[in-house]
């Protein structure tokens, strides 16, 4: 099993739609958790970081669950700018040191 | 502040030859991570050093790659000789402290084509 799963996609949406992405995570002793954004042919950038109580910013909305090992992203009124592959990142902590696992990503179309 | 740069930005090589890939972290970034991502994969972690130490380095394939970090600031990796399953993309990234608990700056990345 991965250690973090993602649908791959691609989610194919009109602009001004609500799309959601889900991830799973197998270390449950992880610390920390991302979302970054990579535009094709380009270097991954972090979107946002996620927190336990849930966070937004904008139009994007992170959301944890511990319990389940579970991590979302929620965008609203999608731009065709948001096209991108999303991908989700889990930060396991392991022996005191920062490491980044990351998903195989979530691809999105935003059309007109 | 300037970011992580690498070069070369593009390589492509014939198999059995070798390559190698320059980083240079954001200043004052201690830790510094190469990762490889093959397409329609996200990236994953070859090696991560804590200033000039390679404190974890067990996705490293040590027959054919190394890398170091003279001094704890540019890093080099290094693959001899090249495989046509090398074909991709190294990005070297780097975060402030071992105990952050924020996302790390990625350079551009170096798109290796071996032929």
């Amino acid at each position: 099993r991965k250690e973090v799963e993602q649908d791959p996609g691609p989610f194919n949406v009109p602009e001004g739609a609500t799309v959601a992405f889900n991830c799973t995570y197998s270390n449950s002793a992880s610390q920390s958790f991302f979302w970054y954004r990579q535009d094709c042919r380009k270097e991954p950038k972090l979107l946002m970081s996620v927190y336990s109580s849930g966070n937004e910013d904008g139009r994007f909305t992170a959301q944890l669950n511990r319990a389940s090992q579970y991590i979302s992203l929620l965008i609203r009124d999608s731009k065709l700018s948001d096209s991108a592959t999303y991908l989700c990142v889990v930060n396991p902590f392991s022996g005191g040191y920062n490491k980044l696992i990351f998903g195989a990503g979530t691809r999105l179309a935003v059309h007109p | 502040e300037a970011g992580v740069v690498q070069s070369p930005r593009y390589k492509i090589i014939e198999k059995k030859q070798p390559v190698a890939f320059w980083c240079n972290p954001i200043s004052g970034h201690n830790t510094l991570y190469w990762y490889r991502q093959n397409l329609g994969q996200g990236p994953e972690l070859l090696i991560r050093y804590e200033n000039e130490e390679a404190v974890d380095d067990s996705q490293l394939p040590k027959d054919r790659f190394s890398a170091e970090r003279l001094k704890g600031v540019d890093s080099t990796l290094k693959i001899q000789p090249a495989e046509l399953g090398d074909s991709a993309v190294y990005l070297c990234a780097s975060s402030r402290g071992q105990t952050t608990n924020y996302g790390y700056t990625f350079g551009s990345g170096t798109r290796l084509t071996v032929v």
